[in-house]
């Protein structure tokens, strides 16, 4: 099985500026996609952006963007200009796109925007 | 309005009294899973299909049945809850099985097992 691992459970920003959530990922096949997922505090899981392992250009969604690196299996997700709507949780997943049936999701990080 | 519901949404119940949690989509969607979300465990999928009537485990499946009788429905079946089984429950969809498709979550079942 795949392994998403996200080191950081908590993180805090201040209203404005911006902040990187890190995730990383182990896997042997070479065509996925991996995902940024929010969860806030009505519990309602929101996509926030996908990546495809063989697209080059890293995703962008308005004040949301990630740095893919490939080679080192690494998956972080920028949050520019931070809005208070913005605090939730965080799931960075895995879904291959060969068996492409399973999703694989990583423990999270808690996201807290100071006003 | 296209969404994915689940039913009920708490539930709190005794070990060994067999419970049905229902999922339901309007979307027409292919694929459906189930996901349980434990703190500092994050989301595992339990079970999930592609379409109806073919069903396939998870991570987590030991202690939970499905079924895919009907496309629109996903139900998630504990024949004989245990306290380990408290947790939410998360059912999703999404168009089909490739791998780059958006999954549509539903609003979450808390469940809880004395």
């Amino acid at each position: 099985a795949q392994t998403v691992t996200q080191s950081q459970p908590e993180m805090s920003v201040q209203e404005a500026e911006t902040v990187t959530l890190s995730c990383t990922y182990d896997t042997s096949e070479s065509d996925y996609y991996l995902f940024w997922y929010k969860q806030p505090p009505s519990r309602q899981m929101i996509l926030v952006i996908r990546q495809e392992a063989y697209k080059q250009q890293n995703a962008t969604e308005n004040r949301f963007s990630v740095n893919f690196q490939k080679a080192a299996k690494s998956f972080s997700l920028k949050i520019s200009d931070s809005q208070l709507g913005d605090a939730a949780m965080y799931f960075c997943a895995y879904r291959s796109a060969g068996t492409g049936n399973q999703f694989y999701f990583g423990t999270g990080t808690s996201l807290t925007v100071i006003p | 309005e296209a969404q994915v519901t689940q039913n009920p949404r708490y539930l709190i119940t005794v070990t060994g009294k067999k419970l049905t949690v229902t999922c339901s989509q309007n979307m027409n969607h292919e694929y459906m899973s189930w996901y349980r979300q434990d703190p500092g465990l994050g989301l595992r999928q339990i079970y999930y299909s592609m379409n109806v009537e073919v069903t396939d485990k998870g991570d987590v499946p030991e202690g939970y049945k499905v079924s895919r009788k009907e496309k629109r429905n996903f139900p998630l079946i504990l024949e004989s809850p245990s306290p380990n089984q408290t947790s939410l429950y998360f059912c999703a969809s999404s168009w089909s099985g490739r791998a780059g498709d958006e999954q549509f979550f539903g609003p979450g079942t808390r469940l809880t097992v004395l």
